[in-house]
């Protein structure tokens, strides 16, 4: 069965350094996501993407955050400057074009932010 | 109030019970419900996926949503140890919301033998 796969599962790093998360979606989907889940909170929802470009974006998704699709099967979430609230699970997620709202998620990278 | 809302537990169960989950939610504007299990440190798995009010079915699960009481629900028949995780809501608003999914706080279960 298809899956969202991500890597590394777990990132280490000091305070302001730039992490790249990457994500390789199901391969059929063509709306991409990533949320993430700080400790005992919430998931929450940091933006999509579809056709090459940001859909929508949360409060979150300042401008230490950027997206990108390097190339036809990759997905990344770049964090320009690290801080430590910006450890957490980060989870990418991939769904079809006509049911957009039936999102598949990936393992997780856990980020720890020292 | 908080756009989803949904009791953390603990619930805890004997195995071949049925268990009730739900959530409630305040946007009226929520039209897709989801219901995802997530099992310790692990990524969410979509168990169920429902557009606006209703039941659904399938296998143990039968998820239900009742829109002009804003309250969905999940029911796991039968429960089995492997059920045990943390059950999360989800919901959308459609339309230009672009697939932005809003949580509830996951409700942690465990089915004892």
């Amino acid at each position: 069965e298809p899956e969202v796969t991500q890597t590394p599962s777990h990132q280490v790093t000091q305070m302001g350094q730039e992490v790249i998360l990457r994500c390789v979606p199901i391969s059929n989907h063509l709306y991409f996501y990533w949320y993430r889940q700080i400790l005992g909170q919430k998931v929450e929802f940091l933006v999509s993407f579809y056709n090459n470009e940001i859909s929508e974006k949360s409060e979150i998704f300042d401008d230490q955050f950027s997206v990108e699709r390097p190339d036809g099967s990759n997905f990344t979430l770049k964090i320009r400057s690290t801080k430590l609230e910006d450890s957490a699970m980060y989870f990418c997620a991939s769904s079809v074009r006509e049911r957009y709202n039936e999102q598949f998620f990936g393992p997780g990278t856990r980020l720890t932010v020292l | 109030q908080k756009e989803v809302e949904q009791d953390p537990g603990p619930l805890s169960v004997p195995e071949g019970a049925i268990v009730s989950l739900n959530c409630t939610y305040s946007n009226s504007a929520f039209q897709y419900f989801m219901w995802y299990r997530q099992y310790s440190r692990k990524g969410p798995e979509l168990l169920m996926y429902t557009y606006s009010s209703g039941n659904k079915e399938d296998g143990r699960f039968t998820a239900q949503v009742d829109k002009s009481s804003k309250y969905i629900s999940l029911f796991i028949r039968d429960s089995q140890p492997s059920d045990s995780a943390t059950y999360l809501c989800a919901m959308s608003a459609g339309g230009t919301s672009y697939g932005k999914l809003t949580f509830g706080q996951g409700t942690i279960l465990t089915v004892h033998p």
